[in-house]
């Protein structure tokens, strides 16, 4: 079984401020990780993946995520957060031997101006 | 760009009635899920369907659940007896294959049961 936990329910951080959104996971086997994004009134959108190679990804609006297979962690960072940026986000794994995702519980990112 | 879309966005239902959720995924993708998230609580996986059969479900997917794939385009979730639990936002998504491939998610059908 897996297992996925974010710390934080809620993180209120200033616009240009740097922000860190902690994901810790549980499994027996290999898994491949993900961040998902949820905007207001919307689905799911991936943030980004890591499936094997570089331990350090990257999406496409800054954000960035580190594999730390000792610490069973995959934390979601930004340098500098937007307005734009304010929404859910949900870490989740699934196995190679499967395709269902396990979530944690999601933060709540606020940025405020 | 193509997106998952899911109808409708809100139902309203009692007690022990049936309810269908329906979803459109995207249409070259050959594996559809259902997910739902209790207020409060976290996504959970419910069922995964592919080449016209259940492939993996969860323990929440009981004898009271069951998905269809009627026609080419639209993937349907049935609860036969609705019970107060069963309120939640019920998410389809579809994905070209399986397992590391990104899901993509419909906006979700919140479901209430009085």
């Amino acid at each position: 079984a897996q297992s996925v936990t974010q710390l934080d329910s809620q993180v209120p951080v200033f616009e240009e401020a740097p922000v860190e959104l902690r994901c810790n996971y549980s499994s027996s086997v290999s898994v491949y990780l993900f961040w998902y994004v949820q905007y207001p009134n919307q689905g799911l959108q991936l943030l980004l993946k890591y499936l094997s190679g570089s331990t350090l990804v990257e999406s496409i609006n800054g954000f960035e995520a580190e594999f730390n297979k000792s610490q069973t962690s995959f934390h979601l960072r930004k340098p500098s957060v937007h307005i734009s940026d304010t929404a859910e986000y949900f870490c989740a794994v699934s196995h190679n031997a499967g395709n269902m995702l396990t979530f944690g519980g999601g933060t709540r990112l606020m940025v405020k101006p | 760009e193509p997106e998952v879309t899911q109808t409708p966005s809100h139902q309203v239902t009692q007690m022990g009635q049936e309810v269908i959720l329906r979803c459109v995924p995207i249409s070259n993708h050959l594996y559809f899920y259902w997910y739902r998230q209790i207020l409060g609580q976290k996504v959970e996986f419910l069922v995964s369907f592919y080449n016209n059969e259940i492939s993996e479900k969860s323990e929440i997917f009981d004898d009271q659940f069951s998905v269809e794939r009627p026609d080419g385009s639209n993937f349907t979730l049935k609860i036969r007896s609705t019970k107060l639990e069963d309120s939640a936002m019920y998410f389809c998504a579809s994905s070209l294959a399986g397992a590391y491939n990104e899901q993509f998610f419909g906006p979700g059908t919140r479901l209430t049961v009085l």
